[in-house]
Parts: C-alpha cells; structure tokens; sequence
C-alpha cells in the first residue's frame, strides 16, 4: 500500500469517550504531521513530528494527545473533547520536517463529538 | 500576523479557463504551493513556486510574484471533474515547519 492512509475514515463519539485516529505512511518520509481542517477555515497545524521527535505542539488543548511509536506511523488519542472539536482531522507526511517538498496528505477522519 | 487570503468560492463553465489568486504576507517566503481537494478526499498536490513566474504542468499553472506577495493558479480547459478547493500554501522560512494554508477556493464547474 502507497501514500498516507487514516483510520477510521469516519467517527462519532461522546464527550466522555477515548477513542484515538491513527495514521501510517509507506513513503519513508522523515516527518508527519496532524492538521484540523473545519469548514471554510485553513488548516490549523497541531501537531509535528520529525524522525519520531515531537517538533511543534502548536497550543493544542491536553485532550489531544498525540504518538508517534516510529517513523510510519502516528496517532491522535482523544478524550474528553467537545462539539467544537468536531472537524476534519488530516495526516500528513514530507521528505523533511519543513514541508519543503510539499506534504503527501490522507483522506482524513470525519469527527463528530455529539 | 502572518495570513493567506483567497476567494472563497469561484464557478465557471466547462471548457473555460478560470484564475484562482492567492496574496500572501509571511515573515520571509520559502515556496507557495497550490494543493487540489476533493470533497471528503485527501489535498494533493498541484504545483510548488519557488521563483517569480510562471510554471505550466499540463491544464494547470501556477505564476508567483515574491514582492506582491501573490499567487495564482490557472486552470484551462475545465473539465467537470475540476470541481473541488484548491489550496494556497506559504512555507515562510528555510528549514521551518510552519506551512501556512488558505481557507480553500471552492470551484463549481458548470455544464
């Protein structure tokens, strides 16, 4: 399998819920990253990770928790969140830590918190 | 601050040509790229300028202007399958990580 795939695509959960996105890359790519994407908002970057080394915690609320076990693969533990978090979550991954070749994205994680 | 600014939604008929514009004010300039979305899909990538000017991939171009801070992708020959957000993206600094997108132009191509 190529490129950037997330799991699950799509996912409903409570406000007491715990439930973590996961995210693996077979492009041996040195750094991944966790974007929020809301309706008609930028991306918003949250969190950075370069060869398994957290670069950038970009003011993200504690009940984001990510982890990045090795360099493929990365997740998004969450709990405790609120309706507001309910977004668009996207993985990425690039060559180096700065984005300059362009990011290699997945398809996302549709979350609702109801 | 640092912002990227484009227009939020944009339709055209199929078979025309449509320019997407892009201005941009970041504390330095690295590269601007342009990224396609699909709705419910992942963005891929489009295009990356580094120098002023135009670069030309097939139906799609993108021209950068550094001192105006501006941007715009140019999509001829619409075809249907057109329809989707394209991104503008700003990396401000070598060796930074703080790539910075717009909100998206939505384009509606239209029979």
């Amino acid at each position: 399998e190529t490129g950037v795939t997330q799991t699950p695509r799509h996912l409903v959960m409570g406000m007491t819920n715990k439930k973590s996105l996961k995210c693996e890359q077979h492009l041996g790519h040195n750094a991944m990253y966790w974007y929020k994407q809301s309706a008609k908002k930028p991306l918003e970057l949250m969190f950075v990770y370069s060869l398994e080394e957290r670069v950038e915690n970009n003011s993200v609320p504690s009940r984001f928790s990510p982890e990045c076990p090795n360099s493929s693969h990365l997740f998004l533990h969450l709990h405790t969140l609120q309706p507001e978090d309910s977004a668009l979550y996207l993985c990425a991954s690039s060559q180096d830590h700065g984005g300059n070749y362009g990011y290699t994205f997945g398809s996302g994680t549709r979350l609702t918190v109801v | 601050g640092q912002n990227i600014d484009q227009p939020t939604e944009m339709t055209a008929t199929e078979g025309a040509i449509v320019q997407i514009n892009c201005t941009y004010q970041t504390s330095g300039f690295n590269g601007l790229f342009w990224y396609q979305q699909h709705a419910g899909e992942a963005p891929t990538f489009l295009s990356y300028n580094v120098l002023d000017g135009l670069e030309e991939k097939g139906r799609f171009s993108s021209f950068l202007s550094r001192s105006k801070g501006y941007s715009y992708l140019l999509l001829k020959e619409l075809q249907m399958k057109d329809s989707a957000s394209y991104l503008c993206a700003v990396t401000p600094l070598t060796g930074g990580f703080k790539t910075i997108f717009g909100a998206g132009t939505r384009l509606f191509v239209k029979a």
